[in-house]
């Protein structure tokens, strides 16, 4: 059965860094897109980055554009999300989640279960 | 970079049938075949429910169906059941935005 586990979240302080892993199984990895999603307390869902199969392009919502950096490691099936300079509205659960397709941008099949964020002082 | 619009809630007797709407733009919903719809229950991760406008994923029961008209796609539950109480959320391909989702609609069954 396909599955994203995250792991990494936490509480951090204001302008602190934090880095989330996803590990995933039972599928090629490096087939896939993946993204994260997040979601705050209470919140809709939205979307924060992705990343294409090779790892060769990157993409990021505005609003963490500059402080987050996606990347992924096929040899250790691994996705992850680097994330500094914190802010109070970060504060959410982090979802990794596969891309459908390979190759062109889709719907999201497979979500972990979540990573909870917490920023504050 | 603004959330598709779908109502905060919608509710049914069970039985029936209900329509959330989802409306974009025309750099978003309007230009690509690219909305899903995904049901999250409380607590739980979300599930996709229809991708690429219409399609369902294997497992997904036949009452859910999804349209969508020019800037606004629609999912559909028919035959409404306890089951389908949840939060649902479209989302939609978006070009230079990569994806953009909707801000929610909690179905209510009566």
């Amino acid at each position: 059965e396909v599955q994203v586990v995250e792991s990494g979240g936490g509480l951090v302080q204001p302008g602190g860094s934090l880095r989330l892993s996803c590990a995933a199984s039972e599928f090629i990895f490096s087939s896939h897109w993946m993204h994260w999603v997040r979601q705050a307390p209470g919140k809709g869902l939205v979307w924060v980055s992705r990343i294409n199969s090779d790892g060769s392009s990157t993409m990021y919502a505005d609003s963490v554009k500059g402080r987050f950096t996606i990347s992924r490691d096929n040899a250790k099936n691994t996705l992850f999300l680097q994330m500094n300079s914190l802010r109070a509205e970060d504060t959410a659960v982090y979802y990794c989640v596969r891309g459908m397709y390979s190759s062109s941008p889709g719907g999201f099949d497979y979500w972990g279960q979540g990573t909870l964020v917490t920023v504050s002082s | 970079q603004s959330a598709l619009t779908q109502p905060a809630s919608v509710s049914g007797s069970p039985g029936q049938s209900i329509t959330i709407a989802c409306t974009g733009t025309s750099s978003d919903v309007g230009s690509y075949n690219l909305v899903s719809w995904y049901q999250q229950h409380p607590g739980k991760a979300p599930q996709l429910m229809i991708y690429d406008v219409s399609k369902r994923p294997s497992g997904v029961s036949d009452r859910f169906s999804g349209s969508k008209s020019g800037n606004t796609a629609s999912l559909t539950i028919s035959g409404l059941q306890a089951e389908d109480e949840a939060d649902y959320y479209c989302c939609s391909y978006a070009g230079s935005r990569n994806s953009v989702f909707g801000t929610g609609t909690k179905v209510t069954v009566l």
